[in-house]
């Protein structure tokens, strides 16, 4: 199946860093999308982005897909940002298909 | 729009008893929905993916008789995790796809944390 790497795993900020996190994929994606998981386990959807380039305030995402790559932009990091950010890929015929996860990042922002 | 309703949030059961997690899409009909399986510090692992009207598909390694997969109807899948053990405490988090999937992607519920003591 579909390999996801993400890096870096730990990351950490002083309060108005910014940062840039990686996500590597193995094979042609359909679906990509990042994710933010809050202290209470919820996965709060940041980006779809099998390709090109988005922005959605102090956040933006490049996925460039025939490298393979995505990476995720977090500009002026505030210690709400803090929490494990999640990749996740959907390859094969279908838009529906399963998606696969990378094994996070792990963002702490200190005041 | 594309809300996706998981229930419950926390539950703790003995030993050898059966727990039911429903995940439920508010505003769409959801044909396909995905039941994951996160533990502590790692990442979330597919389990199953719940077709309506039809038999689910595990992945490799979930057994089928004791992660049992409903979904009877376009709003609602059901995870019922049969003869629970400790190792079956984890959290587990379900998603659903709609036409709104290839625009906007997936979107989770807020996930069930099993503890089986």
């Amino acid at each position: 199946g579909i390999q996801v790497e993400q890096s870096p795993p730990d990351l950490i900020l002083q309060e108005g860093a910014n940062s840039t996190l990686r996500c590597n994929f193995s094979d042609s994606v359909n679906n990509l999308q990042w994710f933010h998981q809050n202290p209470w386990g919820q996965l709060i959807n940041l980006f779809y982005i099998p390709s090109g380039t988005k922005q959605n305030g102090r956040l933006s995402a490049t996925t460039v897909a025939t490298e393979r790559y995505s990476l995720l932009y977090i500009s002026s990091s505030q210690t709400t940002d803090s929490g494990v950010y999640f990749c996740a890929v959907g390859s094969g015929g279908t838009s529906y298909g399963k998606l696969t996860f990378g094994q996070g990042t792990i963002l702490t922002v200190h005041p | 729009g594309a809300v996706v309703s998981q229930h419950p949030s926390r539950v703790i059961c003995k030993s050898g008893t059966s727990v039911k997690i429903e995940c439920r899409s508010l505003d769409f009909q959801a044909t396909t929905m995905f039941w994951y399986r996160q533990f502590p510090k790692q990442s979330l692992m597919l389990m199953a993916t719940s077709n309506e009207g039809s038999k689910a598909t595990y992945e490799q390694g979930v057994e089928k008789d004791k992660f049992l997969i409903n979904h009877a109807s376009l709003t609602l899948s059901t995870l019922t995790v049969t003869s629970a053990h400790p190792e079956d405490s984890s959290f587990y988090i379900c998603s659903a796809s709609s036409q709104g999937a290839i625009t906007h992607g997936y979107t989770f519920g807020s996930g069930t944390r099993l503890t089986v003591v």
